[in-house]
């Protein structure tokens, strides 16, 4: 069974910085595109990064872009997330996701962590 | 980016009902199409890909159509398990943006 627990979450002052993490289990981790999904009750779920298996490449939307570096350590099974210059529209429950295809990326999000939330106030 | 509109924004059914959620697209992404399911509390899993394949482990009373810019996610007859809120995301282009979301209640 897929298991992708997130942690890290945490209360931030603006302009601070956040480390989120993402312990994957139950299928081979170095097989796949790995994202990162934030969730808010206004702005709803936004894709903000992914990470290719080889973690060769990354990309951001423009949101988090020049802030966030999203890394993997595949002998590790796990995923990170740092995040710099946190703002208030940041407050968010992050999610570890998993790519459905194997060895490609589809963009289609198949494994959802339980979330980890990261609270941007002074 | 690509802006994913969901309607209606909720929704009231009856266990046994036949309902249809509908989500545009602002420009034509072939059926690069994704739906979601969200229960309270709960992560989203994943029903739908590719505008009209059923996921793996998906009961077959969900279903989904459309291609271009007009798709819709359809449940044959409601269980008390679908009442939750569902999403439809596209998977064409970056930024892979998500409708607002449309909840599905108990009527």
């Amino acid at each position: 069974e897929v298991q992708l627990v997130e942690s890290g979450g945490g209360v931030v002052q603006p302009g601070g910085s956040l480390r989120l993490s993402c312990a994957a289990s139950g299928f081979t981790f170095g097989d796949y595109t790995m994202h990162w999904v934030r969730q808010t009750p206004g702005k709803g779920l936004e894709w903000i990064s992914l990470i290719t298996s080889d973690g060769d490449s990354s990309f951001y939307a423009d949101s988090v872009k020049g802030r966030c570096i999203t890394s993997r350590d595949n002998s590790r099974n796990s995923l990170f997330l740092n995040i710099d210059s946190l703002r208030t529209e940041d407050t968010a429950l992050y999610y570890c996701v998993k790519d459905r295809e194997p060895r490609y990326t589809d963009y289609e999000f198949d494994s959802w962590g339980q979330g980890t939330l990261v609270i941007v106030s002074s | 980016d690509l802006q994913m509109t969901q309607s209606p924004p909720s929704l009231s059914a009856s266990v046994g009902d036949r309902v249809t959620i509908f989500c545009r697209a602002s420009q034509s992404i072939s059926e690069h199409l994704n739906w979601y399911q969200q229960t309270s509390g709960k992560a989203p899993k994943l029903l739908i890909y590719d505008a009209s394949t059923l996921q793996s482990g998906v009961p077959s009373r969900f279903s989904g159509s459309g291609s271009g810019t007009d798709f819709s996610l359809t449940i044959s007859s409601l269980q008390l398990e679908d009442f939750a809120t569902y999403y439809c995301q596209q998977s064409y282009i970056s930024p892979y943006t998500f409708g607002q979301g449309t909840k599905l209640e108990i009527k």
